[in-house]
């Protein structure tokens, strides 16, 4: 079993839409969780970074972890062309200073 | 307000030449990180570091090489480049106490023919 697991999509959606990512995880050592967005031929950038069960909050984007059941969500509200990206999660906490990272969505907003 | 840069940003070479790809940061992060992205394995750790003179081995290590003598910079050094490892490489940092929060450069993408 994969240490992460991610839908790699393609995901397309029309501008507007509620747009919901996930990964699941087999590692239960894992407490912190992130969300990367990369553009086509760009680095990653972080996103969201949360501690543990819980959501977090930041304008249209909501993150949710659910430790229970090894599950993490990234919610995008009133999408937008400008969200066409891959997003990748990311945890970290299983061993020193790794992350591992999910092999990332491809998310496409059309207009 | 430069936060983290990648020098050459693309770069062709061929198999066995000894090719350095530099990464700089203006934030003075203790971590750094060294990763690179394929199609169909994602990101993986090449290698890291904790501070200045202290590095160890990710995930992939083999055919590379580090140093750290700043907490600024952090150059990879492929030794003798092989084809398979022609890819894009990701130089990331992160704040002292919280290395889970990466920032990353724009990357390096490098063709080894």
């Amino acid at each position: 079993q994969k240490e992460v697991e991610q839908d790699p999509g393609p995901l397309s959606v029309p501008e507007g839409a509620i747009v919901s990512l996930n990964c699941t995880y087999s590692n239960s050592a894992f407490q912190y969780f992130m969300w990367y967005r990369q553009y086509s031929r760009k680095g990653p950038e972080l996103l969201m970074y949360t501690y543990s069960s819980g959501n977090k909050e930041d304008g249209r984007f909501t993150a949710q972890v659910d430790k229970s059941s090894k599950y993490i969500s990234l919610f995008i509200r009133d999408s937008q062309p400008s969200d066409s990206a891959t997003y990748l999660c990311a945890m970290g906490g299983g061993s020193n200073y790794k992350l591992t990272f999910g092999k990332g969505t491809l998310l496409t907003v059309n207009p | 307000d430069a936060g983290i840069t990648q020098s050459p940003r693309y770069k062709i070479t061929e198999t066995g030449r000894q090719v350095t790809l530099m990464c700089h940061q203006t934030w003075s992060h203790s971590y750094m990180f060294w990763y690179r992205q394929d199609l169909g394995h994602g990101l993986r750790l090449i290698y890291y570091s904790a501070a200045a003179d202290i590095t160890d081995k990710g995930e992939v290590p083999d055919g590379y090489v580090v140093s750290r003598s700043k907490t600024e910079n952090f150059p990879l050094t492929l030794e003798s480049a092989t084809r398979s490892q022609t890819s894009v490489y990701f130089c990331a940092s992160a704040p002292s106490g919280t290395y889970n929060e990466q920032f990353f450069g724009p990357g390096t993408r490098l063709t080894v023919l």
